[in-house]
């Protein structure tokens, strides 16, 4: 079983549509968990951290449940600007960041 | 604020090249890491640094790959003998705390 797993898509929406993406990690020993973006043939950059008490950020909802291991990411009224790969990224006490696939999301106008 | 810098942007070798890519962190970031990201793939770890000591190397191939970082600050990472399935982006990203990485914008080695 992959440490973190992340459904590939595409997740290819319409604008202002609502979308979600999951992640499941398998080392319950995790400590932090984030999302990061990625655009096309860029570097990856911290979107937002994750907490069990959820976390906004604008349009942007992260949430954890370290009881299922699982992590989602929720964007709402979606902008073209937000197609990229979102990145599920989860650190262990004194490792580096452990990185998903990625899920791909095309937003259309 | 300077990002993390790396070069060169691009490299095409044939198969048992040898290649070295460079990076030089944000200043003052005492972590430095190099990952490979294969096509589809999410980056993944081959080493980490603190400061001029190794922190994990555990997913290098170190019979082809090595790293250093003398001083502290710039590393060089470089593949002897390269193979096909090294190709891919070899990102380095620094950091001042585990929170955060900021990533540069990669090396992308392809091997013929």
């Amino acid at each position: 079983r992959k440490e973190v797993e992340q459904d590939p898509g595409p997740f290819n929406v319409p604008e202002g549509a609502t979308v979600a993406f999951n992640c499941t990690y398998s080392n319950s020993a995790s400590q932090s968990f984030f999302w990061y973006r990625q655009d096309c043939r860029k570097e990856p950059k911290l979107l937002m951290s994750v907490y069990s008490s959820g976390n906004e950020d604008g349009r942007f909802t992260a949430q954890l449940n370290r009881a299922s291991q699982y992590i989602s990411l929720l964007i709402r009224d979606s902008k073209l600007s937000d197609s990229a790969t979102y990145l599920c990224v989860v650190i262990m006490a004194g490792t580096a960041l452990i990185f998903g696939k990625g899920t791909t999301l095309s937003v259309s106008s | 604020e300077a990002g993390v810098a790396q070069s060169p942007r691009y490299k095409i070798i044939e198969k048992r090249q040898s290649v070295a890519f460079w990076c030089n962190p944000i200043s003052g970031h005492a972590t430095l890491y190099w990952y490979q990201q294969i096509l589809g793939q999410g980056p993944k770890l081959l080493i980490q640094f603190q400061n001029n000591g190794v922190v994990d190397d555990s997913q290098l191939p170190k019979d082809r790959f090595s790293a250093e970082r003398l001083k502290g600050v710039d590393s060089t990472l470089k593949i002897q003998p390269a193979k096909l399935e090294d190709s891919a982006v070899y990102l380095c990203a620094s950091s001042a705390t585990p929170v955060e990485q900021f990533f540069g914008p990669g090396t992308r080695l392809t091997v013929l």
